[in-house]
């Protein structure tokens, strides 16, 4: 089984400051986890996803994220928010590949001017 | 990336009537989809794994005659809401195994029963 926890259901940074979503996991099996971002009445997009490779993830839009096994934490981060970035985010895990993504509850970034 | 194609985005509909949602592949097979749904202010939760040419699997607290799933080709999954109500309304939001590198989403489906 996995789960995920979702540190902070709310956000607020200021223009141009870090962003730092908090997301730590359980797995029983080796994790496959994501980060997806939900913009207001849309479906989810992709931000970047670690699959076992570098613990280091790369993803859209200037985020990134590490896969810390020892902590079991999976946090995102961009150096510089934008206006743009206010919107849902949603860490997630998979213990089968890509399948049963169980989602954590969501972390809604808003990002002052 | 991959392209899942869900329509209706939104839909309206009065209670006591069913809604069809359609969840399409349209440039990979998926043997395999999934149907989530999103309260308001909450995460999404799994509802259902569709596989193709067989009975979905359902999780546990979802009615399989209420979310009538039907996966009948490897392109195309169709979730209807039979006798519809007020508390059926939702967000309802399927994804599709690619068998490569991730489940891709389709943009959701605005449910509200009035």
């Amino acid at each position: 089984a996995q789960s995920v926890t979702q540190l902070g259901s709310h956000v607020s940074v200021s223009e141009g400051a870090l962003v730092l979503l908090r997301c730590n996991y359980s797995s029983s099996v080796p994790p496959y986890l994501f980060w997806y971002v939900q913009y207001p009445n849309q479906g989810l997009q992709l931000l970047l996803k670690y699959t076992s490779a570098a613990t280091l993830v790369k993803g859209i839009n200037g985020f990134e994220a590490e896969f810390k096994k020892s902590e079991t934490s999976f946090h995102l981060t961009k150096p510089s928010a934008h206006m743009s970035d206010a919107a849902e985010y949603f860490c997630a895990v998979s213990a089968q590949g890509y399948q049963k993504v169980t989602f954590g509850i969501g972390t809604k970034l808003q990002v002052i001017p | 990336g991959a392209v899942v194609s869900q329509h209706p985005s939104r839909v309206i509909c009065k209670s006591g009537t069913s809604v069809k949602i359609e969840c399409r592949s349209l440039d990979f097979q998926a043997t395999t989809m999934f149907w989530y749904r999103q309260f308001p202010k909450q995460s999404l939760m799994l509802m259902a794994t569709s596989n193709e040419g067989s009975k979905a699997t359902y999780e546990q607290g979802v009615e399989k005659d209420k979310f009538l799933i039907n996966h009948a080709s490897l392109t195309l999954s169709t979730l209807t809401v039979t006798s519809a109500h007020p508390e059926d309304s939702s967000f309802y939001i399927c994804s599709a195994d690619s068998g490569g590198t991730e489940a891709f989403f389709g943009q959701g489906t605005r449910l509200t029963v009035v």
